[in-house]
C-alpha cells in the first residue's frame, strides 16, 4: 500500500482533458512538502514531468500541468494524445518513519 | 547533457552477491545526492535510499535498511547498489536518480535506464 493514493487507471479520448490525482495525509502533501510528477512510457525509466507542484521542466509541453491543495495533488493533461498513454507516478516527501521520499501507486493513462 | 547510466542485467541465484553500478556524467557528480528506486514486476516505485558522494553520507528507507547497501566511488563519478545474499524477492527492475532541489522539497531528475535484476534458481 502506497503512502500517496493515485487512482489505478483513467482513461480519455484524444483531444479530451484528464485529471489525475493524489491523496496524501498530514505527514507528507498535508504538512507543506511539494508534489513532483513523472511519466513512465512503457518499458522506459520514468522522468520528471512536474516538479514543485507546478513547474514544468524544460521540454514539457504545456498541455501537463500541476497543482496542489490541502493534502492532495493533481495532474492535468490537454489535448490527449496517443504518446500521452503512459503510467504516471506522484512523488513527494514523508516526515512519518515509514520513508521519507514517498511514491503514488502509480496511474495507468490509457487513449481510448 | 546530465546523464545516469546504468550496468546491465543481471541474472543470479539465490545467495550470490551482486553489485550494480550508476555513472554520472555531464555534472558535478559530487554536489548531487544519488538515489536508488525499485520497481518490482508490474508495480510501482519505491524509495531504497540515497547516498552523498562527496562524503558517503547514506540514508536508507526502513524498508531496505540491513537488506542492502550504497556506496559511491566519486574518483569515477559513480554510485552502487550491493546485496551479499539475494533473494528471489529482490527481482525487479532497478533505477538510479539524481536529487534535485532543496532538501525534503527535492525530486528526482535525471533517470538512468534501469537495471534489470532477476533471481532465480
Amino acid at each position: 500500500q502506497s503512502v500517496l493514493t493515485q487512482p489505478p487507471s483513467v482513461s480519455g479520448a484524444p483531444g479530451q482533458r484528464v485529471t489525475i490525482s493524489c491523496t496524501g495525509s498530514s505527514s507528507n502533501i498535508g504538512a507543506g512538502y511539494d508534489v513532483h510528477w513523472y511519466q513512465q512510457l512503457p518499458g522506459t525509466a520514468p522522468k520528471l514531468l512536474i516538479y514543485g507542484n507546478s513547474n514544468r521542466p524544460s521540454g514539457v509541453p504545456d498541455r501537463f500541468s500541476g497543482s496542489k491543495s490541502g493534502t492532495s495533488a493533481s495532474l492535468a493533461i490537454t489535448g490527449l494524445r496517443a504518446e500521452d498513454e503512459a503510467d504516471y507516478y506522484c512523488q513527494s516527501y514523508d516526515s512519518s518513519l515509514s520513508a521519507f521520499w514517498v511514491f503514488g501507486g502509480g496511474t495507468k493513462l490509457t487513449v481510448l | 547533457e546530465v546523464q545516469l547510466v546504468q550496468s546491465g542485467a543481471e541474472v543470479k541465484k539465490p545467495g550470490e552477491s551482486l553489485r550494480i553500478s550508476c555513472k554520472g556524467s555531464g555534472y558535478s557528480f559530487t554536489s548531487y545526492w544519488i538515489a536508488w528506486v525499485r520497481q518490482m514486476p508490474g508495480k510501482g516505485l519505491e524509495w531504497m535510499g540515497k547516498i552523498y558522494p562527496s562524503d558517503s553520507d547514506t540514508n536508507y528507507s526502513p524498508s531496505f535498511q540491513g537488506h542492502v547497501t550504497i556506496s559511491a566511488d566519486r574518483s569515477i563519478s559513480t554510485a552502487y547498489l550491493q546485496w551479499s545474499s539475494l533473494k528471489a524477492s529482490d527481482t525487479a527492475m532497478y533505477y538510479c536518480a539524481r536529487l534535485v532541489g532543496a532538501a525534503s522539497f527535492s525530486w528526482f531528475d535525471p533517470w538512468g535506464q534501469g537495471t534489470l535484476v532477476t533471481v532465480s534458481s
